[in-house]
C-alpha cells in the first residue's frame, strides 16, 4: 500500500468546471510536491511546499492553484482547464533537507481528462 | 542547469537474465544525488535505488545495483535475474544540492521482460 494517498484516481471535467485533487501523507514529511506527467513523458515538477509554505512554483498557469492546509495534506485546485491539461498528476512527499537521499515517495496519481 | 539523458526508449530481456538501463547526467554542482524509479502501468512511481555523488561504493538494493562512473557522468541501473513483474517504465532522476527540492527526471526506458 502506498503511503501517499491521492484522490480521486480518475477525474473527468469540462473546461468550465472547478474541481480539486487531494493528497495525504502520514509519514511526518515536511515537503510535498505536485508533478504533472503527460502520456509517454517524464514527470515535470509543478509546485513544492516546504513546511506548509510554497517554496517552488515552476511557472505554472494560474488555473492550477495549490494549497497546503497542514503538513499532511496537499490540494490542487483546478479551474478553467484546457484539454491539453489532461495528464496524470502525481503527488509526492519527502523529508525537507538537502543531505542524504531525501527520497520522494509518490502517490498512485490522479488521472485527469479535460473535455 | 541539470540534465538527465536516457538513450534507450525500450529494452527487451528474457526472464532470469540481467539487463542494464543507461543513464548519463550533466551538472556543475559537485554535490548531487542520482535516483532510479520504476513506474508500472498503474502509474505510481516506485523508488528503487539512490547514489550520492560522494559515495565511494556503488549502491545495491536486492536485485538492483547502480553502476556509478563519476568521471563519465553515468549512473546505469543493473537489474539481475529479471522477473515478469519488472516490466515497466524506468526513470533516472537527479537532484543537485543547491536545488535539493527539484528532482528532475530523464525521458525513461520501457523494459519488457519476456518468459
Amino acid at each position: 500500500d502506498t503511503e501517499v494517498t491521492q484522490t480521486p484516481k480518475h477525474l473527468v471535467m469540462g473546461m468550465t468546471n472547478k474541481k480539486s485533487l487531494k493528497c495525504e501523507q502520514h509519514m511526518g514529511h515536511r515537503a510535498m510536491y505536485w508533478y504533472k506527467q503527460k502520456a509517454k513523458k517524464p514527470p515535470e515538477l509543478m509546485f513544492v511546499y516546504s513546511y506548509e509554505k510554497l517554496s517552488i512554483n515552476e511557472s505554472v498557469p494560474s488555473r492550477f492553484s495549490p494549497e497546503c492546509p497542514n503538513s499532511s495534506l496537499l490540494n490542487l485546485h483546478l479551474h478553467a482547464l484546457q484539454p491539453e491539461d489532461s495528464a496524470l498528476y502525481l503527488c509526492a512527499s519527502s523529508q525537507d533537507h538537502g543531505s542524504g537521499a531525501n527520497v520522494l515517495t509518490f502517490g498512485a496519481g490522479s488521472r485527469l481528462t479535460v473535455l | 542547469a541539470q540534465k538527465i539523458t536516457q538513450t534507450q526508449p525500450g529494452m527487451f530481456v528474457q526472464e532470469k537474465e540481467a539487463v542494464t538501463l543507461d543513464c548519463t547526467y550533466d551538472t556543475s554542482d559537485p554535490s548531487y544525488g542520482l535516483f532510479w524509479y520504476k513506474q508500472p502501468s498503474s502509474g505510481e512511481m516506485i523508488f528503487l535505488i539512490y547514489q550520492g555523488s560522494y559515495d565511494q561504493q556503488n549502491a545495491t538494493e536486492g536485485r538492483y545495483s547502480l553502476n556509478f562512473q563519476k568521471a563519465r557522468k553515468s549512473a546505469n541501473l543493473v537489474i539481475s535475474a529479471s522477473q515478469l513483474g519488472d516490466s515497466a517504465m524506468y526513470f533516472c532522476a537527479m537532484r543537485e544540492r543547491t536545488g535539493f527540492q527539484k528532482l528532475v527526471f530523464g525521458t525513461g526506458t520501457r523494459l519488457l521482460v519476456s518468459p
